[in-house]
């Protein structure tokens, strides 16, 4: 299986400002997905993050405020920017490696809480 | 629009009682998932079902999938404190993409 880190495991901002969050997968991966999940909730997909191409968005979440990047096939990025206290939830970072079993794994997560 | 449902949304059971958590689902997919979430914690795989009749076992957990019916359960058998957790279940949102809506999850509580 896939070992994911992520960096901040947890954060406090401000409002109006942005975040970033690193996804770092052990080994070269096809998929990388971010998902958020606001307290005490399920999680939701925010988008793919495909390399070498733009991320691809679920409804309701927009470049604008969920900018990513993957620049090779272990790492991504997940900003959110103009931080607003809704944005208070946790951040995962998720890989498949493609193909039987389609296992899909999730980083520990990154706590943001915005004041 | 894909949804999931999963029941009960809260369980509390004595150890050593057996019980099912079921996780209904509304379009067509073969590729169900279902992880753990201790609290504070990330999400552990527990099973990825694949095709219908797909039926795993793991320690005291089993799953299965009936594709036809939409719906997926999770069998605890003979449950202890240990398995105390949040179960989520997660259907792919188009089939191939392993792009996952997830349902509420099951917050199940095991009493000694």
């Amino acid at each position: 299986s896939a070992v994911i880190s992520q960096k901040p495991s947890r954060d406090i901002c401000q409002r109006g400002t942005s975040l970033t969050i690193q996804c770092q997968v052990d080994s070269q991966v096809t998929m990388m997905f971010w998902y958020r999940q606001q307290p005490g909730q399920s999680l939701t997909l925010i988008a793919t993050a495909n390399q070498g191409s733009e991320a691809t968005y679920e409804s309701g979440f927009v470049i604008d405020k969920f900018p990513i990047s993957r620049p090779n096939l272990t790492f991504s990025t997940l900003t959110v920017s103009n931080l607003s206290p809704e944005d208070s939830s946790i951040y995962l970072c998720s890989s498949s490696p493609g193909g039987a079993p389609y296992e899909q794994y999730f980083g520990p997560g990154t706590r943001l809480t915005v004041t | 629009e894909l949804k999931v449902e999963q029941n009960p949304l809260f369980l509390s059971m004595q150890e050593g009682k057996n019980y099912t958590i079921y996780c209904n689902y509304s379009t067509t997919s073969d590729r169900l998932y279902w992880y753990r979430q201790d609290p504070g914690k990330s999400l552990e795989s527990l099973f990825v079902l694949l095709s219908n009749g797909a039926v795993k076992q793991e320690g005291r957990l089993m799953a299965s999938l009936d594709t036809k019916a939409r719906l997926s359960t999770l069998h605890i058998t003979a449950a202890v404190h240990d398995l105390s957790a949040t179960y989520f279940c997660a259907v792919d949102l188009i089939q191939g993409a392993q792009k996952l809506v997830f349902g509420q999850g099951t917050r199940l509580t095991i009493n000694p």
